[in-house]
């Protein structure tokens, strides 16, 4: 069974880099997958920041495509998000989560971290 | 990008049908096959009920169906439990390989 863990900073300053981990177990991550960074502002709905694949190959929100750099450690099995210049407006719980190529929903998450921008 | 339109809550009786409504353009779910539906339950991860507009995962109640017609899509909870109270989130796959999200229906069960 595959799981997905986050991990990172909960507290992070405005101005500086949010950076957080997802760690895959129970499958490997150079597999026909995209892995997925998502965030949820609190009582707000789902918003997709972008992807991965195990290559390399990247894809990301148009709207964060400025801020945000997504990457993989096959060595590790995991990936990384970084979103920079963050503000109280970054404020949410983020998810990592997995898509699998040729379908298009994301099929396993990881239980989500909030990460609160403050000073 | 734009959210994708959801009715902000639906509710009905037990052993009821809903359903709920996700209204795109022809750049989202009207010009793709792909769209999900997601449950979450408060202070929990969302989890996939529907992927490809029609396909359930494995282990997901066969209660829960889905379908599109032009830029609105639908999901369809038939013979509602009360384990079926959550919110749920449609997406769709739009242009340029990203995805949109939909603004999130509460149901409830009377």
């Amino acid at each position: 069974q595959v799981q997905l863990q986050e991990s990172g900073p909960g507290l992070v300053k405005p101005s500086q880099t949010l950076s957080l981990t997802c760690t895959v177990s129970g499958g490997s991550i150079s597999g026909s997958y995209y892995w997925s960074w998502l965030r949820q502002h609190p009582g707000k709905g789902l918003e997709w920041i972008g992807y991965i694949y195990y290559s390399g190959r990247t894809y990301y929100n148009p709207s964060l495509k400025s801020r945000v750099t997504i990457s993989v450690d096959t060595s590790k099995n995991e990936f990384s998000l970084k979103l920079s210049s963050v503000t109280a407006a970054d404020t949410a719980v983020y998810y990592c989560a997995r898509r699998t190529t040729g379908t298009t929903g994301f099929d396993y998450w990881g239980q989500g971290t909030l990460v609160t921008v403050s000073s | 990008q734009s959210a994708l339109t959801q009715p902000a809550s639906v509710s009905g009786s037990p052993g009821q049908s809903i359903t709920i409504s996700c209204t795109g353009t022809s750049s989202d779910v009207g010009g793709y096959n792909y769209v999900s539906w997601y449950q979450q339950y408060p202070g929990k991860a969302p989890k996939l009920m529907i992927y490809d507009v029609t396909n359930r995962p494995s282990g997901v109640s066969i209660r829960f169906s889905g379908s599109k017609s032009g830029n609105t899509a639908s999901l369809t909870i038939s013979g509602l439990q009360t384990e079926d109270e959550a919110d749920y989130y449609c997406s769709s796959y739009a242009s340029s390989s990203t995805y949109v999200f939909g603004t999130g229906t509460k149901v409830t069960v009377l």
